[in-house]
């Protein structure tokens, strides 16, 4: 696609629910991240996937998260039982892998977890 | 581990004016360094990328300049307009870690009419 794609735009959840985020990467992007960004805060790191593989997880803030990636493009970010600390704003982005890639971002997908 | 520093947290000017928003990075080996915007609600836009190579990027009335000795960028945004209100961010990668980003908490810049 043109851009990195997020959906949903928004999600408004009960606390203890799974939710799923999707991302779609820019066609031909092996390397996708997800963060998470509170309000007011700045970007946390939760995972980074090369290709299907996700070599780096450690930002990964509980065993209620978890992300996979298919086809060495769509990636699903699953949150189980969520918490009202969950709440923020998720952001995907991509890059290619060579050497200088430059890093885009989707719009995001913002929870709000009642 | 690379700590990545924008200071002012929050900037704010009146139209017209020419400003600069700084960037400092703790460890000088950066393989390039990218500044983006992000407006209210919004995702992150890439302004410019610099390899560690290069000196300075020009886009429009953005310019970003390089010092990797010193550990700094800047964005230099040319004429402001209330149009270029929003957080500006910056992120480095490092030589040899192609595939971790560092990111600044960004400068909240606010250009009045």
């Amino acid at each position: 696609g043109a851009g990195v794609s997020q959906s949903p735009s928004n999600k408004v959840t009960e606390k203890g629910k799974d939710v799923e985020l999707r991302c779609d990467p820019i066609s031909g992007h092996t390397a996708l991240y997800w963060y998470r960004q509170s309000l007011g805060q700045g970007l946390e790191f939760l995972i980074y996937f090369q290709g299907n593989s996700a070599p780096d997880k450690s930002g990964l803030p509980s065993d209620r998260f978890s992300a996979e990636r298919t086809g060495g493009s769509v990636s699903t970010l699953t949150i189980q039982r969520t918490q009202q600390e969950d709440s923020a704003v998720y952001l995907c982005a991509s890059s290619l892998v060579r050497v200088g890639g430059e890093l885009f971002f989707g719009e995001g997908s913002r929870l709000t977890v009642l | 581990k690379q700590e990545v520093t924008q200071i002012p947290a929050a900037l704010s000017v009146p139209e017209g004016e020419n400003l600069v928003l700084n960037c400092s990075f703790t460890d000088s080996a950066i393989y390039n360094l990218q500044w983006f915007r992000q407006d209210p609600g919004k995702g992150l836009t890439s302004l410019l990328l610099i390899q560690s190579s290069q000196r300075e990027q020009t886009s429009g009335r953005l310019n970003a300049s390089l010092d990797k000795s010193s550990g700094r960028s800047t964005l230099y945004i040319a004429a402001s307009q209330p149009g270029d209100s929003a957080t500006y961010l910056c992120a480095v990668r490092l030589e040899g870690n192609f595939n971790k980003f560092y990111f600044g908490s960004g400068t909240k810049l606010n250009v009045k009419p």
